[in-house]
């Protein structure tokens, strides 16, 4: 079975730039999450979506934050514009249901630094 | 308080050793309780879910105390391919559906030869 997809692996970009980043989860996995990880630091989630309607984003800075999973398949997260804080790695996840005891299935990850 | 709470370690252990680590966590009504481990430069991967009866799975064992609310995980016979960080999660959803994890900032785990 094929994991969650993220790219692109890593970015390199000046602060006020725009950046986006995409990901597709596990096929059939209904509810797909956003993470920011910064180093040295657990995962944070962003945004979490229940197909394509957005469950959570308490936590997403929305002045600068975009997240869209339009098909409920999907989704990208943008940034506009960065800061030097919003270096950190970007990490989608998926889980079946969104159940509380659902395994919560990583990607790779977007390493992003903004410089 | 943090939400969830870890030693940071590093914990340098040699090869054959038994390690434990602790996680605390603030919200008493948290449901599900996980381990994830990190690799450096990878994403997290689920070790063990973590059940009210505690669960076992080969050399590694969890356990939840809800009284003093902190889960634990013991790993046993400690192999120098368990160098990685590990991370405790915690869903602290707050409304029906909102199942986010919160994460500690992980324990960093060296097994040395």
């Amino acid at each position: 079975e094929a994991g969650v997809a993220q790219s692109p692996r890593y970015k390199i970009i000046e602060k006020r730039q725009s950046v986006a980043f995409w990901c597709n989860p596990i096929s059939g996995h209904a509810t797909l999450y956003w993470y920011q990880q910064i180093l040295g630091q657990g995962p944070k989630l962003l945004i979490q979506f229940q197909n394509n309607g957005v469950v959570d984003d308490s936590q997403l800075p929305k002045d600068r934050f975009s997240a869209e999973r339009l098909k409920g398949v999907d989704s990208t997260l943008k940034i506009q514009p960065a800061k030097l804080e919003d270096s950190a790695v970007y990490l989608c996840a998926s889980s079946p249901r969104g159940g509380s005891t659902d395994t919560q299935y990583f990607g790779p990850g977007t390493r992003l630094t903004v410089l | 308080r943090k939400e969830v709470e870890q030693d940071p370690g590093p914990f340098n252990v040699p090869e054959g050793a038994t390690v434990a680590f602790n996680c605390t966590y603030s919200n008493s009504a948290s449901q599900s309780f996980f381990w994830y481990r990190q690799d450096c430069r990878k994403e997290p991967k689920l070790l063990m879910s973590v059940y009210s009866s505690g669960n076992e799975d080969g050399r590694f064992t969890a356990q939840l105390n809800r009284a003093s609310q902190y889960i634990s995980l013991l790993i046993r016979d400690s192999k120098l391919s368990d160098s990685a960080t590990y991370l405790c999660a915690v869903n602290m959803g707050r409304f029906p559906g909102n199942t986010p994890l919160v994460f500690g900032k992980g324990t960093r785990l060296s097994v040395i030869a």
